[in-house]
């Protein structure tokens, strides 16, 4: 176990509505990373945040927003929630956002469906 | 922005063949290359990575090999046990530390 912890595990929510997940990230680590996973896909990559600031973010709408805490855990909110929104959110910790090569630990996910 | 390609999408060997999962990569700037096992229900798991400055990793029973100038990288797991079967994904990162994933490999070891 890799100590990042998700909540909830499973989320139905209706089209047009919003969504806050959350993450803990590992004992020392000060970066959180969210990724989305699609069905048969790998992660995708929309944002990263280091000490409460947003440190590089993928290819997603700004309805995907974020935030990260004092004590480094983070929450990914979504708003005006798409059919297509439906997949695995991933959040992974590492120790530093600024350098290159860190390793990322995963946490076990976040399956949400739009319906 | 860095592309990823994985093959192959699914693998089967007999248990204690060797199993191996290639990828590709396209930013010549990505210089980290970790590799990660997904079993079902779980996230991934980082299982062996490799930095640009390093040809090649060994831990137990897995390596990673990498050809910078190529720019591919593999991974080999040899005498392969049942419970390897998972979904493997590799990934680069650059400076910006944004990992990059290829679309993953099923690999089911027979017993």
């Amino acid at each position: 176990e890799t100590g990042v912890t998700q909540s909830p595990t499973h989320l139905i929510k209706t089209r047009g509505q919003q969504v806050t997940l959350r993450c803990s990230s590992q004992s020392g680590h000060n970066t959180v990373s969210w990724y989305q996973q699609a069905l048969g896909q790998g992660p995708q990559f929309i944002f990263q945040y280091y000490r409460e600031e947003e440190n590089g973010r993928g290819n997603f709408p700004p309805r995907f927003s974020g935030l990260q805490f004092p004590n480094y855990s983070s929450e990914l909110n979504v708003n005006a929630l798409e059919l297509d929104d439906s997949a695995l959110y991933l959040c992974a910790s590492s120790l530093s956002g600024l350098a290159p090569g860190y390793e990322q630990y995963f946490g076990p996910g976040t399956r949400l469906t739009v319906t | 922005g860095e592309n990823v390609e994985q093959h192959p999408s699914t693998l089967s060997v007999q248990e204690g063949d060797s199993a191996v999962i290639k990828c590709t990569y396209s930013d010549s700037a990505s210089n980290y290359f970790p590799w990660y096992k997904q079993e079902l229900g779980k996230g991934p798991q980082l299982i062996i990575d490799i930095r640009s400055n390093v040809g090649e990793k060994k831990d137990q029973r897995i390596a990673v090999t990498l050809n910078k100038t190529a720019k591919h990288f593999s991974l080999h797991i040899t005498e392969t046990q049942p419970e390897d079967s998972a979904v493997y994904f590799c990934a680069a990162a650059n400076t910006g530390n944004q990992f990059y994933f290829g679309t993953g490999t099923s690999l089911t070891v027979i017993p």
